[in-house]
């Protein structure tokens, strides 16, 4: 009964610090996304993956790349942290691309770096 | 890109009092969906509308799909204090991705 699993739930990084934050769906999904959410913006995305093997850039994908590294997994890596990458974090998948979808989500990373 | 607007960006209200929230956009889409954040936790679906002038119902909420495909709302009837939390609503059209409103955050006093 996991769905989406995000992992760490929480991280402080220096300025210029990398890491990656891990996202695993095992409800066999096609599509999986990175949103970030700040106060006041709602969810914007990052990347997404539409498929297996692909991906693509969102609205706000500068300071970031992406892994679709098989159909369970999609990565969000940080390579030289900034303060304005403080944020939370979320995870979604989707069965496809199509209407009548669901999009689920995971419990959030909250990343703060100073 | 897309962008939807969501009102209000806050509420407060008396516990038992009806809520209504809206999404305007300038694009039409497909499908109009409602999520509500507690804290702490990712968004979760509530209601999901997939043809103009849909009018869905789920307990106490109540959603519609605008005739035009650029609106939508959500009413939630005598709320009570598990309603708290923030309301997103989220449009798609075909298979591109889902854009996301702002949120409404909801406060009740018991």
């Amino acid at each position: 009964n996991a769905g989406v699993t995000q992992t760490p739930k929480f991280q402080v990084l220096k300025t210029g610090q990398s890491m990656t934050l891990q996202c695993a769906q095992d409800m066999n999904h096609n599509s999986m996304y990175w949103y970030r959410q700040d106060p006041g913006m709602g969810l914007r995305l990052i990347y997404y993956s539409a498929s297996e093997g692909t991906t693509d850039k969102g609205e706000v994908p500068n300071g970031y790349n992406v892994s679709r590294l098989n159909k369970r997994e999609f990565s969000l890596r940080l390579e030289s942290a900034a303060p304005s990458q403080t944020s939370v974090y979320f995870c979604a998948s989707t069965q496809g691309a199509l209407p009548n979808t669901e999009a689920f989500f995971g419990q959030g990373t909250r990343l703060t770096v100073v | 890109g897309q962008q939807l607007n969501q009102s209000p960006q806050s509420m407060f209200i008396q516990e038992g009092e009806d809520v209504s929230m809206n999404c305007t956009s300038s694009s039409i889409f497909n499908t109009w969906l409602w999520y509500k954040q507690d804290p702490g936790e990712g968004p979760v679906l509530l209601i999901a509308l997939y043809k103009a002038g849909e009018l869905t119902s789920n307990g106490r909420l109540t959603a519609q799909f605008g005739i035009t495909r650029k609106d939508s709302f959500l009413n939630i009837s005598a709320s009570i204090p598990s309603d708290v939390g923030i309301y997103f609503c989220a449009g798609q059209r075909g298979a591109q991705k889902l854009v996301f409103g702002q949120g409404t955050r909801l406060t009740i006093n018991p």
